[in-house]
């Protein structure tokens, strides 16, 4: 099973600032590799797949990097509506699909 | 627009058991895998369980492996998730999500959860 370690695990930072999110997989899983936003009360919510492809609907603010072992999410310029719980999920090897322990976002 | 919606969750005893439902809306169901996701309370995302879109297909995590089956039927639109032999580990908030595209495992549609809470 692939292990995923997410860094910091909580972040302060002010709105309208950059946030950058790490996340680092034990093995490498390629690019296959994904971000979900989960807000207090809600279900995730996928941002980024393909290490770096927005989903649908997803603001352009937030952009993934990164292949093989370390990933990055930023967030460019953050709105209020950000400040949330992230995680990263393998979908490389599996079973099982894999996530981190997530990071959380505060308003600092 | 897609929807899931879970039902089913409760509070059970250790050692009972609990049939939890996701009623999909608004897409081709029987095009998709659909897959459980678990989150206990205050932590991370755990998966589950798959069924592949005909229903032939179901994997598990190797902690609910023996205890829980997934199933659908592509004729409700329904996938279910039946939960055996439940411990106190296995309270959490329970997920139905769609893959995002055939086999990817990658979830792009959730439902809004339903809190299974085992406790005597």
């Amino acid at each position: 099973e692939i292990v995923m370690t997410q860094s910091p695990a909580t972040l302060s930072v002010s709105p309208g600032e950059r946030a950058t999110l790490s996340c680092r997989a034990s093995q490498s899983v390629s690019s296959d590799l994904a971000w979900y936003q989960q807000r207090p009360g809600q279900a995730p919510r996928l941002l980024i797949y393909g290490a770096s492809t927005r989903a649908t609907g997803i603001p352009a603010r937030f952009s993934g990097s990164g292949s093989g072992t370390e990933f990055t999410l930023t967030i460019s310029s953050l709105q209020s509506e950000d400040f949330a719980i992230y995680y990263c999920q393998q979908y490389h090897n599996r079973p099982p699909v894999t996530f981190g322990q997530g990071t959380r976002l505060e308003i600092k | 627009q897609v929807q899931l919606v879970e039902s089913g969750g409760g509070v059970v005893q250790p050692g009972r058991s609990l049939r939890l439902s996701c009623a999909a809306s608004g897409f081709t169901f029987s095009r998709f895998g659909m897959h459980w996701v678990r989150q206990a309370p205050g932590k991370g995302l755990e998966w589950v369980a798959v069924v592949g879109d005909d229903g032939s297909a179901r994997v598990y995590a190797d902690s609910v492996k023996g205890r829980f089956t997934v199933s659908r039927d592509n004729s409700k639109n329904t996938v279910w998730l039946q939960m055996d032999s439940l411990a106190n580990e296995d309270t959490a908030v329970y997920y139905c999500a769609r893959e995002l595209s055939h086999g990817n495992w990658l979830f792009d549609y959730w439902g809004q959860g339903t809190l299974v809470t085992v406790s005597s």
